[in-house]
């Protein structure tokens, strides 16, 4: 199995709204990642967690909280988001480890609208 | 600050010709290059990738040069094939902290 799994894929919601975007993969991976892709502009790095454990934080507003509750799970908690965090938020996966050469399996992403 | 360029946005090549993508970037402390190709409503997959350390790394069809004087690396496909047509991510790394290239969307011509 070399997939990562990202649900929803398609998610809108309001400014008042609190969601959750969830990733999961079964490959041993020990590093997930969440990225935000707008519109033809490329991948942008918010979170890592090596080990389950935070490592990098974008400077992402708090209003993304990410949670990883073992080794094969992360999620994306949303809540009071603004328009221009409409965009397709990206998670991948990558073995871990010395944290150079990662190869990242990502998943399809959730497309995000918030009105 | 955009770290990783690429800037052509599109390429347009003939089935079996080469496809020569480029990419630049700034920051010296790179220590791996990685080629990522995404479909429509796909994530990006990873394709190939260098270490900082060497100059060629080749893989089949795909083979991807780099020059750290110039920060220059550009990825050749040969031959190109309809199944290539997809958008081309230039990716950097330091660390687990991968930065992206805009991407170059490359359109395989029957």
């Amino acid at each position: 199995d070399t997939e990562v799994t990202q649900t929803p894929k398609h998610l809108v919601m309001g400014m008042t709204n609190k969601k959750s975007l969830k990733c999961e993969q079964h490959m041993g991976h020990r590093a997930m990642y969440w990225y935000k892709q707008k519109a033809k502009k490329p991948p942008e790095l918010m979170f890592v967690y090596s080990y389950e454990k935070l490592s990098i934080n974008e400077s992402v507003p708090s209003r993304f909280s990410p949670e990883c509750p073992n080794s094969s799970l992360l999620n994306l908690h949303l809540h009071a988001l603004q328009p221009e965090d409409s965009a397709l938020y990206l998670c991948a996966s990558s073995q871990g480890g010395t944290g150079g050469n990662e190869k990242l399996f990502f998943g399809s992403g959730t497309q995000l609208s918030v009105l | 600050d955009q770290q990783v360029k690429q800037n052509s946005p599109s390429l347009s090549v003939q089935e079996g010709r080469i496809s020569i993508l480029n990419c630049d970037y700034t920051n010296s402390m790179f220590d791996y290059f990685l080629w990522y190709k995404k479909y429509p409503a796909e994530g990006p997959t990873f394709l190939i990738s260098i270490s900082s350390i060497k100059d060629k790394n080749e893989d089949g069809r795909f083979t991807v040069f780099l020059n750290k004087s110039a920060k220059h690396l550009s990825l050749h496909i040969v031959p190109s094939q309809p199944g290539d047509s997809a958008v081309y991510f230039c990716a950097a790394s330091r660390g687990y902290k991968l930065s992206f290239g805009a991407g170059t969307t490359v359109t395989v011509r029957a």
